[in-house]
């Protein structure tokens, strides 16, 4: 079965520099990869989409990257904010005809000042 | 343009009872998946309705059954409650062409005791 991975240990940085999350995942690659960000006791917020003849996607502060190779997306928030400060969950479709996506178990980002 | 939307918040039930969980989906949605979140753990998938049928399902008893409404509003049963059962359950809305994001309600928390 597919398996994803995260950094189940939390990510401490200091605001305003780059943090850097990854997701690994097992076996053959997605339709398209997912990531989104989870507050405590809320439902999880989309980030970004990027599918699998993308290289990467951007919007704002907030950069994907999905190589098929290494079997691993990156996500990437520059110039931090504590306010960023969250959850950041990678879900991973294989099915092309439904949205069913399997998530990690997440990363817990810490931004302090 | 309201969000995904559900009911009720916050729910304590006696193991062997059963529960209905509703989802009223984002406006123009008509797709809905359903998941499952225990504590520190990534969503996990139960299934999804689109046109009145479940389309898809995850590794889950039959015990969880659902519906979906012509409006396109959806309920979760989950039936002989176990105290496993005890999580954060997420109720997501998207399109039916797939590939897109999904958008996620705040959730129900069951606490099963």
């Amino acid at each position: 079965s597919q398996k994803i991975e995260q950094n189940s240990e939390a990510l401490n940085i200091q605001e305003g520099k780059t943090a850097t999350l990854t997701c690994n995942y097992t076996n053959y690659s997605p339709a398209y990869l997912q990531w989104y960000r989870q507050d405590p006791g809320r439902g999880p917020v989309f980030l970004l989409l990027i599918r699998e003849n993308e290289k990467e996607k951007r919007k704002e502060r907030l950069k994907v990257t999905f190589d098929t190779t290494l079997k691993q997306s990156l996500f990437h928030i520059t110039a931090s904010q504590p306010a960023d400060s969250a959850t950041y969950l990678c879900a991973l479709e294989w099915d092309y005809n439904t949205d069913k996506l399997i998530f990690g178990t997440g990363t817990r980002l810490q931004v302090f000042p | 343009d309201a969000g995904v939307t559900q009911s009720p918040t916050h729910l304590i039930k006696t193991r062997g009872q059963q529960v209905t969980l509703r989802c009223s989906p984002k406006s123009g949605h008509d797709t809905v998946s359903w998941y499952q979140q225990a504590l520190g753990q990534g969503p996990q998938f139960i299934f999804q309705y689109y046109e009145e049928e479940e389309r898809q399902r995850g590794n889950f008893p039959d015990r969880f059954s659902g519906h979906q409404f012509p409006n396109y509003s959806s309920e979760l049963n989950v039936n002989a409650l176990l105290l496993g059962d005890s999580a954060l359950y997420l109720c997501a809305s998207s399109f039916a062409s797939g590939r897109n994001e999904q958008y996620f309600g705040p959730g129900t928390r069951l606490t099963v005791t």
